[in-house]
């Protein structure tokens, strides 16, 4: 089966610095994807970022990118440039390439951004 | 865009009453995933669906039973409810017949059911 471990539970940072918010995972399979989400507030469920396994690059979306590790197992989330409005659980999600497979996701880091 | 509907967005039940969710994918998504997430929880998977055939199933209890329909539209039955079933409820669909890529789940804005 596999399991998805975020070690940080809280985290904090100033605006305008940069976090990096850790994530790993166990898995047999060769390919699979990896994800995170934010969870705001507003409990709605966002997807931040990508990545697909077979895919040497690290994924980036504006100030979001990722350390991929896949030796290691590995799926780090870099936020740049915080902003007051990056204040979530983040969520770290892993699912099999099967077309219907589901998300399995992590515990999850809560992130507060101050001024 | 059109997003995932969910309905109703709150819910208030006493225990061992019956509540129905209900979730309407996006336009052409065939696939429905529900989700439990308790207070400071992790969203837990229940169930899914694809083109109205139980696809999957997770840790879903006996007491809750959950189908998708012709017109792709999912409802999430609970009996006997209990209090450890307050939760926020998440419905995602997903295209689950494409060529290449990612399965990309785009979730609801929940349904919290809270039972006294």
């Amino acid at each position: 089966a596999q399991t998805v471990t975020q070690s940080q539970p809280e985290m904090s940072v100033q605006e305008a610095e940069t976090v990096t918010l850790s994530c790993t995972y166990d898995t047999s399979e060769n390919n699979y994807y990896l994800f995170w989400y934010k969870q705001p507030p507003s409990r709605q469920m966002i997807l931040v970022i990508r990545q697909e396994a077979y895919k040497q690059q690290n994924a980036t979306e504006n100030r979001f990118s990722v350390n991929f590790q896949k030796a290691a197992k590995s799926f780090s989330l870099k936020i740049s440039d915080s902003q007051l409005g990056d204040t979530a659980m983040y969520f770290c999600a892993f699912m099999k390439p099967w077309n219907t497979d589901k998300l399995i996701f992590g515990t999850g880091t809560r992130l507060q951004v101050f001024p | 865009a059109a997003g995932v509907i969910q309905s109703p967005r709150h819910l208030i039940k006493e225990k061992r009453e019956t509540a129905t969710l209900k979730c309407y994918p996006i336009p052409r998504h065939d696939t429905v995933y529900w989700y439990q997430q308790g207070p400071g929880q992790d969203p837990q998977f229940l169930i899914s669906f694809y083109e109205k055939m139980q696809s999957d199933k997770g840790s879903i209890p006996d007491r809750f039973s959950a189908q998708q329909f012709s017109d792709y539209h999912s409802e999430l039955n609970m009996s006997s409810l209990e209090l450890g079933d307050s939760a926020l409820y998440f419905c995602a669909s997903s295209l689950g017949d494409r060529a290449v890529g990612a399965n990309v789940l785009t979730f609801g804005a929940g349904s919290r059911l809270t039972v006294l």
